[in-house]
């Protein structure tokens, strides 16, 4: 079955970027989505279809995907960005979730 | 804006089935829309465990595809998630999701706000 990896945790100093990777076998050949989710919180959708933005989410949010891995950055980081974020793609007719990066901004 | 709603029992006993509805408002379940269900086991990851169109078109994850029925009732706005012979390893919160569309382009926004289900005798 098709596995996607993502490091258990990320630090980033508040201004800073922070880069969150996932990787999968040719991931770049399939469509990347992102989801932020704080303690108790249900999981928001942050970027779509490797790069887009829904309506509402910061600029400073954005995703490339290529080759084996799609990364989410986030620009100038700030203390409410402190949360776990999910990647997610689709193959053989499956959801995927990646297993979840916890960002920590001190 | 669609807007989800689970409601279901919170506890469940061990070799028991798991049902759990999901309210659509704000929208129609007729819509082009796939309707999902994703579940996440405290202190861990989100699984997703299926989802349905409005025809009554399914996909399950393979992983709980022999315990799991995702049903549709178009006349409440409404669908269901059944989970058989649940053990405890099936403690989560369930989530109910919506997606524009399936395949390489789905993405879930928005979701319900989850509710707690406990397998426990």
């Amino acid at each position: 079955s098709y596995e996607l990896t993502q490091p258990p945790s990320v630090s980033v100093s508040p201004g800073q970027t922070a880069s969150i990777t996932c990787s999968g076998g040719k991931l770049g050949d399939k469509y990347a989505c992102w989801y932020q989710q704080k303690p108790g919180q249900s999981p928001v959708l942050v970027i779509y279809q490797d790069s887009e933005r829904p309506s509402g989410i910061p600029e400073r949010f954005s995703g490339s995907n290529s080759g084996n891995t799609a990364t989410l950055t986030i620009s100038g980081t700030q203390a409410m960005d402190e949360a776990d974020y999910y990647c997610q793609a689709w193959d053989s007719s499956t959801v995927v979730f990646g297993g979840g990066t916890r960002l920590t901004v001190l | 804006q669609v807007q989800l709603q689970e409601s279901g029992p919170g506890l469940v006993k061990p070799s028991g089935t798991l049902s759990l509805t999901c309210a659509v408002s704000g929208g129609s379940i007729s819509s082009s829309n796939w309707w999902s269900w994703v579940r996440q086991p405290p202190g861990k990851g989100l699984e997703w465990i299926g989802e349905i169109y409005h025809s009554g078109s399914t996909n399950y994850n393979p992983s709980l595809k022999s315990r799991v029925t995702i049903s549709v009732d178009k006349s409440k706005n409404q669908f269901s998630l059944k989970l058989s012979s649940v053990t405890a390893a099936d403690t989560a919160v369930y989530y109910c999701a919506t997606s524009t569309s399936s395949g390489h382009q789905a993405r879930f926004d928005p979701w319900g706000q989850g509710t707690l289900v406990t397998v426990s005798s």
